[in-house]
């Protein structure tokens, strides 16, 4: 069974541009959550997508979207990319239940200068 | 909302010998889900081991176990036999409604 899979696996972006983060879960699974990982803020959580509907929102400003398609393959987009948005970010699929598992991708490292 | 704290930035422990990693929560629900997460230099984020909040009896999995204490918020992970592979960033996270909030992790050491 394949595991997550994200890509790109890096990219480096000026500020002010736009990037688009794609995430492809596991088969079968349903829902697809993103986190951000920065050395300063941990991990924090972004926005989940279950059944191609925005299910739960962290306190991330407008700039940071997503989406998930019919295949359950999900993106992320950030607008008007600011330095502090250099981040690892990685996504994250599971059946939808909270006592499952979680299975992460190796994520993806952003860096903008 | 929920808060997760791990204590111990860093931690090293001598190989074969056994650590533990300490993780405290704060939360107003009452059903819940506990998660210990790994993340070697790779970045990928393994789970090590799961607790259910309904549950007294504390998780194990081969070498890795907890130590959940409800009404102290406590969850910590002791691993016994302590391995070269072993060593990472330990991640405590909380689930209560399909989203994990994570501590802010505890990087293990280990010495041959």
């Amino acid at each position: 069974k394949a595991g997550v899979t994200q890509t790109p696996r890096y990219l480096i972006k000026t500020r002010g541009q736009q990037v688009t983060l794609s995430c492809s879960p596991i088969s079968g699974h349903r829902s697809v959550s993103w986190y951000q990982q920065t050395p300063g803020q941990g991990l924090q959580f972004l926005f989940e997508y279950f059944s191609e509907t925005q299910r739960n929102k962290g306190n991330f400003p407008g700039r940071f979207s997503g989406r998930q398609f019919s295949n359950s393959r999900s993106e992320m987009n950030v607008s008007t990319l600011e330095l502090g948005d250099s981040a690892l970010y990685l996504c994250a699929s599971s059946n939808g239940q909270p006592n499952t598992e979680a299975f992460f991708g190796q994520g993806t490292r952003l860096t903008v200068v | 909302a929920q808060t997760v704290t791990q204590s111990q930035p860093e931690m090293s422990v001598q190989e074969a010998e056994t650590v533990t990693l300490s993780c405290t929560y704060d939360t107003s629900e009452s059903d819940y889900y506990l998660f210990w997460y790994k993340q070697p230099p790779s970045r990928q984020m393994i789970l090590v081991i799961r607790q259910e909040a309904y549950k007294q009896q504390n998780a194990t999995e081969n070498r890795f176990s907890v130590n959940f204490q409800k009404a102290a918020k406590s969850f910590s992970l002791k691993i016994s036999d302590s391995q070269l592979g072993d060593a990472a960033m330990y991640f405590c996270a909380f689930n209560a409604g399909n989203m994990l909030t994570f501590g802010g992790g505890t990087r293990l050491m280990v010495k041959p």
